[in-house]
C-alpha cells in the first residue's frame, strides 16, 4: 500500500499562475484535508472533506479550491498563485470522521511561488 | 477546542525517558488529547490519543491529570530517531479539524 499519494513534490510558479496538487490514498479512508506548514510554523487546514461529495473550509481557505473527485482523490487548486502561497502542502486522510483523528499523511508538496 | 500551551523545545539523552508535557487548562469534558509528531520535513505521524485515563501503546505513554487541565508524553528510552516536533492537540468529539499549533522541538542528545 502506497497509503497517502501527493503529486508534484516541487513546483516552481510564477505569480499569477494556476496549478493543481493532487493527492490520492489508497487506505478506503472516508475524510481527507489539505494542510499548509510555513516554515517555522506549524500546519494549518485549508479544506477537509469529511465524505465523498463534501468540503468545507479550514483556518485558511482563501486563494484555494478543492475537488473530492472520488472516495480516493482529494485535489487542492491555486487559481492565481501569489508569493504569500509558498509553503509546503500537505494532504492527509483518515478513516472515520468522527471517532479517531488518526490522520495519515502524504510526504508533501514543496510550492514556490515567484 | 480547547487552546494546548507546549514549551516550545527540549533536549533529552539517548535512553532515557522524554517527557513532553502539555497544558490545556480549559479543556472540556468531551475533548480528546492527541499527540502528533513530526520528524524533520515530512508529514506528522499519529502517536497517540486520550480522554482521561492513561493510555499506553509501542510507541508511548499518554498520562492525563485527575482534573485533565495537563498531559505528558512519555517516550520509555529515546532514540536519535525520536528527534522530531511533537504536537499536543486538544479536540472535541466529533470535530473535523485538527488545529496544529507550533509545538516542542524534541532533541536527542547521544
Amino acid at each position: 500500500n502506497a497509503g497517502v499519494t501527493q503529486t508534484p513534490k516541487f513546483q516552481v510558479l510564477k505569480t499569477g499562475q494556476s496549478m493543481t496538487l493532487q493527492c490520492a490514498q489508497d487506505m478506503n479512508h472516508n475524510s481527507m484535508y489539505w494542510y499548509r506548514q510555513d516554515p517555522g510554523m506549524g500546519l494549518r487546514l485549508i479544506y477537509y472533506s469529511a465524505s465523498e461529495g463534501t468540503t468545507d473550509k479550514g483556518e485558511v481557505p482563501n486563494g484555494y479550491n478543492v475537488s473530492r473527485l472520488n472516495k480516493r482523490e482529494f485535489s487542492l487548486r491555486l487559481e492565481s498563485a501569489a508569493p504569500s502561497q509558498t509553503s509546503v502542502y500537505f494532504c492527509a486522510s483518515s478513516e472515520s470522521s468522527v471517532v479517531v483523528r488518526e490522520l495519515f499523511f502524504g510526504e508533501g508538496s514543496r510550492l514556490t511561488v515567484l | 477546542d480547547a487552546k494546548t500551551t507546549q514549551p516550545p523545545s527540549m533536549d533529552c539523552a539517548e535512553g532515557r525517558a522524554a517527557n513532553l508535557p502539555c497544558n490545556h487548562s480549559t479543556i472540556s469534558g468531551n475533548e480528546y488529547v492527541y499527540w502528533y509528531r513530526q520528524i524533520h520535513s515530512q508529514g506528522p505521524q499519529y502517536i497517540i490519543h486520550g480522554l482521561k485515563n492513561n493510555e499506553t501503546n509501542e510507541m508511548a505513554s499518554l498520562i492525563i491529570t485527575e482534573d485533565r487541565k495537563s498531559s505528558t508524553l512519555i517516550l520509555p528510552h529515546a532514540t536519535l530517531r525520536d528527534t522530531a516536533v511533537y504536537y499536543c492537540i486538544v479536540v472535541y468529539f466529533g470535530n473535523e479539524k485538527l488545529t496544529f499549533g507550533t509545538g516542542t522541538r524534541l532533541t536527542i542528545i547521544p
